[in-house]
């Protein structure tokens, strides 16, 4: 039972527009969300992060906002970059579990043309 | 900044062999981590450690073993290769500070067995 669920494959955006990336969760002891962009052939690396005690967290060009009650976040890219294309993946975390480990979603492949 | 290198970026092995990966990270974290990836299932998180000789099982750990000597270092073991453990494996370390979990990437291992 997938607790998080990046439900778009893939989303194309051209150069200048915003990019919405979205990611859905079941699990309510979720408490801290992440989201990661990955290049081909690379590691992941973490781009932004939100705890639940807020609903939005805002770094450069990215924001990700988070509605507790839906179970529901989305990252916001604007304007969007060629650079930008990747695979970005939704993660998240309960706290209080004791174990910090991270649930992923399946990733979303962003292609953004100039 | 967080350095989580892994010993080989691409690896061929033979069905049947023993399969040592290794990973070093240089900040001290607690915790580290040993991922799968494969196209469209994301991560899978197959063992992790929150301690030197401390390891818990992740979602998929059948046919991996682990160790952890020293806290900088922790290695999945694949003590015999099968052709379904092709994939991208990926090493990860965090500090739980009990408020976030962000967990660091090491580049990958590209892993094919034949």
């Amino acid at each position: 039972d997938q607790q998080v669920k990046q439900n778009s494959p893939s989303l194309s955006v051209q150069e200048g527009r915003i990019s919405i990336l979205n990611c859905d969760y079941t699990n309510s002891m979720f408490d801290y969300f992440l989201w990661y962009k990955k290049y081909p052939a690379e590691g992941p690396t973490f781009l932004i992060s939100i705890s639940s005690i807020k609903d939005k967290n805002e770094d450069g060009r990215f924001t990700v906002f988070l509605n507790k009650s839906a179970k529901h976040l989305s990252l916001h890219i604007v304007p969007s970059q060629p650079g930008d294309s990747a695979v970005y993946f939704c993660a998240a975390s309960a706290t209080s579990s004791g174990y910090s480990t991270l649930t992923f979603g399946k990733g979303t492949m962003l292609l953004v043309s100039p | 900044d967080v350095k989580v290198t892994q010993s080989s970026r691409y690896l061929v092995k033979r069905t049947g062999e023993k399969v040592f990966l290794e990973c070093v990270q240089d900040m001290d974290h607690e915790n580290m981590f040993w991922y799968r990836q494969d196209p469209g299932l994301g991560l899978r998180l197959i063992y992790f450690s929150y301690d030197v000789k401390m390891k818990e099982k992740g979602d998929i750990p059948e046919g991996y073993s682990v160790s952890r000597e020293k806290k900088e270092r922790f290695s999945l073991i694949l003590e015999s290769a099968s052709t379904n453990q092709t994939s991208m494996y990926l090493c990860a370390s965090s500090e739980f500070s009990g408020q976030t979990d962000t967990q660091y990437f090491g580049p990958g291992t590209r892993l094919t067995v034949l």
